[in-house]
């Protein structure tokens, strides 16, 4: 079975200054997808970031960028010129290429000071 | 258009009564998801349905039936709840048998069982 871990339960960030969240995976599998959700207070979750295991460029999105680093099962998220919108917890979730069930983290609360 | 919607937005019942999550998507997706989430948690995967059938269950207790009267429509009727059912309950949906795979996710029912 494939298990996720964000070994970071909460993590504090300044203002426009950048923040990595740390994620790491276990599976057996060559063929699978990596997400990052974003969950603000009281809010909708919503998708950060998607990534395939089989490109090996990294997924960025605006502010978002992800260090994919398949051989070691790790899948970090680098947010840059953070925002006090960005705070909340941020979930790591991984899905098998041929199922549909998301493997989550356990989140990592994200606080922006201003 | 990644729209999810759920009603009703908060829901207060009792152990004895009988009540209804709605959930509903118009953006074509044939697979649709219930998740439970305890507050600081991890979504907890319920069900999913595709393509209007019932393809997981988690080992949910009889007192949650889950109901895809059609492709844009899900619901949760809750019976006879306990107190630690109290969550807040997540409605997602997906493409299916696409490699673009990604659930999106309504705002949730927050559930009070006293």
């Amino acid at each position: 079975a494939q298990t996720v871990t964000q070994s970071q339960p909460e993590m504090s960030v300044q203002e426009a200054e950048t923040v990595t969240l740390s994620c790491t995976y276990d599976t057996s599998e060559s063929d699978y997808y990596l997400f990052w959700y974003k969950q603000p207070p009281s809010r909708q979750m919503i998708l950060v970031i998607r990534q395939e295991a089989y490109k090996q460029q990294n997924a960025t999105e605006n502010r978002f960028s992800v260090n994919f680093q398949k051989a070691a099962k790790s899948f970090s998220l680098k947010i840059s010129d953070s925002q006090l919108g960005d705070a909340a917890m941020y979930f790591c979730a991984y899905r098998s290429a041929g199922g549909n069930k998301l493997v989550f983290g356990a989140g990592t609360i994200l606080r922006v000071k201003s | 258009d990644t729209e999810v919607t759920q009603t009703p937005k908060h829901l207060v019942m009792g152990m004895t009564n009988k009540k209804s999550l709605k959930c509903e998507q118009h953006m074509g997706h044939r697979a649709m998801y219930w998740y439970k989430q305890k507050a600081k948690k991890p979504p907890e995967l319920m069900f999913v349905y595709s393509y209007e059938k019932l393809s997981i269950n988690e080992s949910v207790p009889s007192r949650f039936s889950p109901e895809c009267p059609n492709s844009s429509l899900l619901n949760l009727h809750l019976h006879a709840l306990q107190p630690e059912d109290s969550a807040l309950y997540l409605c997602a949906s997906s493409q299916e048998f696409t490699r673009r795979e990604t659930q999106y996710f309504g705002p949730g029912t927050r559930l009070l069982v006293l």
